[in-house]
């Protein structure tokens, strides 16, 4: 079974300060981890994953996730926001191969001018 | 390329009726996933069609139900509409084929509202 946390709901950064979105995962197998982002009215956007291999991933816009195995965790942070990162985002995990993704409840970053 | 891409974007429907999504995976890809987004929330898995076959199914009753055809691309069905249904169903694609990697690559949803 796999699950994810993410911690805050709202989260409002202003712009140029750092972008801090914290999730927590548990899963009963090695996982794969994502983050996705999602504009109104959109689908949903890969940002960065992690399979296997280097825990520091490094994304697009500038985003990148540590994947740290005995906190259980995979933050993003990016560390200057812009007004177009203000969207929702979502950390999901997944047991690799063909298994489903699980997602968390997201995270609407708001950035303030 | 073209991604993913479902049809109709946005559907009403009254309650009690009939609905199907359809959704072409990007190319290359053989495995449709799907899955509904009810406003605020994250999306929540439904099934997962492999080799014409549903290979995974969620926590969703048997009014949803799908298919996948030769071509890989997909439909999901759902019956006996309720209110609740209303949200937005996500499809994704993947190749599971050869190395394994999930990365899902999603459509732009398709906005179903039950009234």
């Amino acid at each position: 079974a796999q699950s994810v946390t993410q911690l805050g709901s709202h989260v409002s950064v202003s712009e140029g300060a750092l972008v801090l979105l914290r999730c927590n995962y548990s899963s009963s197998v090695p996982p794969y981890l994502f983050w996705y982002v999602q504009y109104p009215n959109q689908g949903l956007q890969l940002l960065l994953k992690y399979t296997t291999g280097a825990t520091l991933v490094k994304g697009i816009n500038g985003f990148e996730a540590e994947f740290k195995k005995s906190e259980t965790s995979f933050h993003l942070t990016k560390p200057s926001a812009h007004m177009s990162d203000a969207a929702e985002y979502f950390c999901a995990v997944s047991g690799g191969g063909y298994q489903k993704v699980t997602f968390g409840t997201g995270t609407k970053l708001q950035v303030i001018p | 390329d073209a991604g993913v891409t479902q049809s109709p974007t946005h559907l009403i429907k009254t309650r009690g009726q009939q609905v199907t999504l359809r959704c072409s995976p990007k190319s290359g890809h053989d495995t449709v996933s799907w899955y509904q987004q009810a406003l605020g929330q994250g999306p929540q898995f439904i099934f997962q069609y492999y080799e014409e076959e549903e290979r995974q199914r969620g926590n969703f009753p048997d009014r949803f139900s799908g298919h996948q055809f030769p071509n890989y691309s997909s439909e999901l069905n759902v019956n006996a509409l309720l209110l609740g249904d209303s949200a937005l169903y996500l499809c994704a694609s993947s190749l599971v084929r050869g190395t394994g990697d999930t990365e899902a690559f999603f459509g732009q949803g398709t906005r179903l509202t039950v009234v």
